[in-house]
């Protein structure tokens, strides 16, 4: 069984450009999040889809943060226009249930 | 709120036993979980304890005492890839999970 993929693995843009992080959740989860883990400091929720629906979006940090998830498959994070601040590992993890399945993460660097 | 706290930095001998403590404060309790992060990898479940008492599985123990706020992850026999971040978790509503900043554990030879 496939896991958690994750693209890119690592982005680096400029301050004021777009980028598109993509999640393909195990097959059959209808949860899915998206945590970020800054430097120094622990994961932290993002956002929360139960299939193409959003339950919990309280940990987005702004309106410049995006999330989808087309059709309650795969799912992306969009970041328009990107600062500084939003360097950073950002993780997605899907669930059947309770036990949370992590991808690998995409590291993001904003220059 | 919700607050977890668990050591930074831990080292310990290959073949000896580490024990990494988390204590917690939260509005409610849905279980708390540990998961294994190797550098630059995606973090993977060890455990998930809901009820008092120590639960066993292979090297890895994990205890809980939900009056006390506090949590272990026993590990026995380390061996050097046991070398990795080690988190503590609990559920906040909707599921999602509140991450402790995780304790680096460094096996030497």
């Amino acid at each position: 069984e496939a896991g958690v993929t994750q693209f890119p693995s690592h982005s680096v843009i400029e301050k004021g450009q777009t980028v598109t992080l993509r999640c393909d959740p195990i097959s059959g989860h209808d949860n899915l999040y998206w945590y970020r883990r800054v430097m120094g400091k622990e994961i932290k929720f993002l956002l929360h889809f139960v299939k193409e629906s959003k339950q919990d979006e309280s940990g987005m940090p702004n309106n410049r943060f995006l999330a989808e998830r087309t059709g309650g498959t795969y799912s992306t994070l969009k970041v328009q226009p990107a600062e500084l601040e939003d360097s950073g590992v950002y993780f997605c993890a899907s669930s059947p249930g309770y036990e949370q399945y992590f991808g690998p993460g995409t590291r993001l660097t904003v220059t | 709120g919700q607050n977890i706290d668990q050591p930074t930095e831990m080292t310990a001998t290959e073949g000896a036993i580490v024990q990494i403590n988390c204590t917690y404060q939260t509005s409610g309790f849905n279980g708390l979980f540990w998961y294994q992060q190797h550098a630059g990898e995606a973090p993977t479940f060890l455990s998930y304890n809901v009820l008092d008492g120590l639960e066993e599985k292979g090297r890895f123990s994990s205890f809980l005492s939900r009056s006390k706020g506090y949590s272990y992850l026993l590990l026995k026999e380390l061996q050097m890839k046991d070398s990795a971040s080690y988190l503590c978790a609990v559920p906040g509503n909707t599921g999602k999970l509140i991450f402790g900043q995780g304790t680096t554990l460094q096996v030497k030879p």
